[in-house]
């Protein structure tokens, strides 16, 4: 059973930029949650995709997008980015339910 | 909204001993769902624990349990003979149903070290 994987692992950008980040859910899984994770703090919810539709969202900005493809990969994309998108990603993959198993994250730098 | 307050920024233990982790929360909702995630320095977030709220007896996973105080809105980590590889950041999370989304709310972690 393969789990849930993210690319890239981190990724450097400047202020401004756009990002696209990318998560492949685990085998069987149909949903996906995206979570912030600044330094030093706990993760936030940005949003969730069930069957290619956003099904929930937190505190974030509309700059902050995803999409849900057929396979039930997932990305999420950032425009204008600030330095204070500067953070750990983390992709999470469910059944759906309530047990979300996560990815190893991306660590995005915003200069 | 639901909160989740973790009291403890950082905390240590000596191997084989044991450490006990706080977390507190608030919601005005019966049914929901809480969590021990533990993160190491590799980053991936594994999950240790879960706790339904309907569920009376406290959940255990080998070495950890938690005490469960529904009435008083408390979700303590107990980690028993402690090893080396339990060197994490903890974080406890709470979800409940809500249109199909289980999001996740953190605490803002305690960082744990055991020391040979």
């Amino acid at each position: 059973e393969t789990g849930v994987t993210q690319s890239p692992t981190h990724l450097i950008k400047t202020r401004g930029q756009q990002v696209t980040l990318r998560c492949s859910s685990q085998s069987g899984h149909n949903t996906v949650s995206w979570y912030q994770q600044a330094l030093g703090q706990g993760p936030q919810f940005i949003f969730q995709y069930y069957r290619e539709e956003e099904n929930g969202r937190g505190n974030f900005p509309p700059r902050f997008s995803g999409l849900q493809f057929p396979n039930y990969s997932s990305e999420l994309n950032v425009n204008a980015l600030e330095l204070d998108d500067s953070a750990l990603y983390l992709c999470a993959s469910s059944f759906p339910g309530v047990e979300q198993f996560f990815g190893p994250g991306t660590r995005l730098t915003v200069l | 909204a639901q909160t989740v307050t973790q009291s403890q920024p950082e905390m240590s233990v000596q191997e084989a001993e044991t450490v006990t982790l706080s977390c507190t929360y608030d919601t005005s909702e019966s049914n929901y769902y809480l969590f021990w995630y533990k993160q190491p320095p590799s980053r991936q977030m594994i999950l240790v624990i879960r706790q339904e709220a309907y569920k009376q007896q406290n959940a255990t996973e080998n070495r950890f349990s938690v005490n469960f105080q529904k009435a008083a809105k408390s979700f303590s980590l107990k980690i028993s003979d402690s090893q080396l590889g339990d060197t994490a950041m903890y974080f406890c999370a709470f979800t409940q149903p809500g249109a199909g989304s289980y999001q996740l709310t953190f605490g803002k972690g305690t960082k744990l070290s055991v020391i040979p």
